[in-house]
């Protein structure tokens, strides 16, 4: 099973930084990576997949690079509505296609 | 519009069963393949099982912790995909979702029915 490691766990920032999410996977999952966000109470929300691609609807501010076994998800300006829990997920590996343990942005 | 409509989830004692369903429209259903994902109060997400398409050999596979107890199931008449869960633990509680993947838009999801294993 490929492991994702996520960091940080937490991350305290204030509106309209720039910040950076990391996603490391145990071994090579080429570039099918995810991004998710996910507030409570909500299903995780589709932010980016093939490690760059943005998801329809997503806003510009969201990007992600990497490949192999490094990703970044990176948020340009953060809007207060970015304040949420963030998930990778790799999915080039099965059984089973396996999820980070999430970043948690709070505001600061 | 890719739309996924789970349904089904309750309340179950430990060691009964439940189906869950899920309804699907706006896409080619029969060439997808699809996975069931739950999320257990608190927890981040955790891929249960997945049924490919048929045309691909509609093959079944299972995370390590349902193998042998949950059956994922197809009916590309009705455009449905099952999760069936046997024997159901205490820790199975959790929202279920189904997702599938698309090369031209990603990963889409439904918006998950609550199962909950208690006596």
């Amino acid at each position: 099973e490929i492991v994702m490691t996520q960091s940080p766990a937490t991350l305290s920032v204030s509106p309209g930084e720039r910040v950076t999410l990391s996603c490391r996977a145990s071994q090579s999952v080429n570039n099918k990576l995810a991004w998710y966000q996910q507030k409570p109470g909500q299903a995780p929300r589709l932010l980016i997949y093939d490690a760059f691609i943005r998801a329809t609807g997503i806003p510009a501010r969201f990007s992600g690079s990497g490949s192999g076994t490094e990703f970044t998800l990176t948020v340009s300006s953060l809007q207060s509505e970015d304040f949420a829990v963030y998930y990778c997920q790799q999915y080039n590996h099965w059984p089973p296609y396996t999820f980070g343990q999430g970043t948690k942005l709070e505001i600061k | 519009e890719v739309e996924l409509v789970e349904s089904g989830g309750g309340l179950v004692k430990p060691g009964e069963s439940l189906r869950v369903s899920c309804a699907a429209s706006g896409f080619s259903f029969s060439s997808a393949w699809m996975s069931w994902v739950r999320q257990a109060p608190g927890k981040g997400p955790e891929w249960v099982g997945r049924i490919k398409s048929k045309g691909d050999g509609g093959t079944t596979d299972y995370a390590e912790a349902v193998k042998d107890r949950f059956t994922v199931s197809r009916d590309d008449s009705r455009n449905m995909w099952y999760l069936y869960m046997d024997s159901l633990k205490t820790e199975d509680t959790a929202i279920y979702y189904c997702t599938t993947y698309n090369r031209n838009n990603g990963w889409h999801w439904g918006q998950g029915t609550p199962v909950t294993v208690s006596s």
